[in-house]
């Protein structure tokens, strides 16, 4: 248990779908992350937010939108997704990002049909 | 800009055996390097890091690594593989103000008895 949950932890949509993707942190960190995780590749971090400004958005595409409403929570929408969109969608925190201490939590294994 | 190279995808170690993980970094600033571990249907734990100090690090579960800067390297070394090392290895790279994790693309780690 790293204190980073993440709901739910498995989720199937169809292309038209809209659902969302929760992340919760009562670590006190200042900084969250989304990271997606596919077969085969290296992790790809999406977005970063610090003190709930997003400050990189990696190009991600658009039917993906973060939300950050506080400093302990982050979510990602999801909208008309694509089935190359399955993966594994990863939440991360820290409270210093220089100092290296990355938390991460458990994963959403997102199945797009 | 950064980068990470791990080589070999797979690895299989027997039970008992060194466990040698190889991982090498470009940079254009001194780095922090990161071993994280990922086991099934789980996220991301974090086995040892480096950041300033002494080049040989200590982590959790037996693991260590060493910074070798002239080689631009930070293989992970185990002396004896233990059936629980059996996992997906994941070296990563920081060396920008906000933090932002470089992952490397992996490599599972099978233990045969």
């Amino acid at each position: 248990e790293t204190g980073v949950t993440q709901t739910p932890r498995h989720l199937v949509m169809g292309m038209t779908n809209k659902k969302s993707l929760k992340c919760e942190q009562h670590l006190g960190h200042n900084a969250m992350y989304w990271y997606k995780q596919s077969a085969k590749k290296p992790l790809e971090l999406m977005f970063v937010y610090n003190f709930k400004e997003q400050t990189e958005n990696n190009s991600v595409p658009s039917r993906f939108s973060p939300e950050c409403p506080n400093s302990s929570h982050l979510f990602l929408h999801l909208h008309t997704l694509q089935p190359e969109d399955s993966a594994l969608y990863l939440c991360a925190s820290s409270q210093d990002p220089s100092s290296g201490n990355w938390y991460f939590g458990p994963g959403t294994r997102l199945t797009v049909l | 800009a950064q980068s990470v190279t791990q080589l070999g995808s797979h690895v299989s170690v027997s039970e008992g055996a060194l466990v040698l993980l190889r991982c090498n970094y470009s940079s254009s600033v001194p780095p922090y390097l990161f071993w994280y571990v990922q086991y099934p249907n789980q996220g991301l734990q974090l086995l040892l890091k480096y950041t300033t100090g002494a080049t040989l690090v200590k982590g959790i579960n037996g693991f260590e690594a060493e910074f070798k800067k002239s080689e631009t390297s930070f293989h992970l070394t185990k002396p004896s593989a233990h059936m629980s090392d059996a996992a997906e290895y994941f070296c990563a790279v920081s060396s920008d103000s906000w933090g932002k994790l470089q992952f490397g693309a992996g490599t599972q780690v099978v233990v045969t008895p």
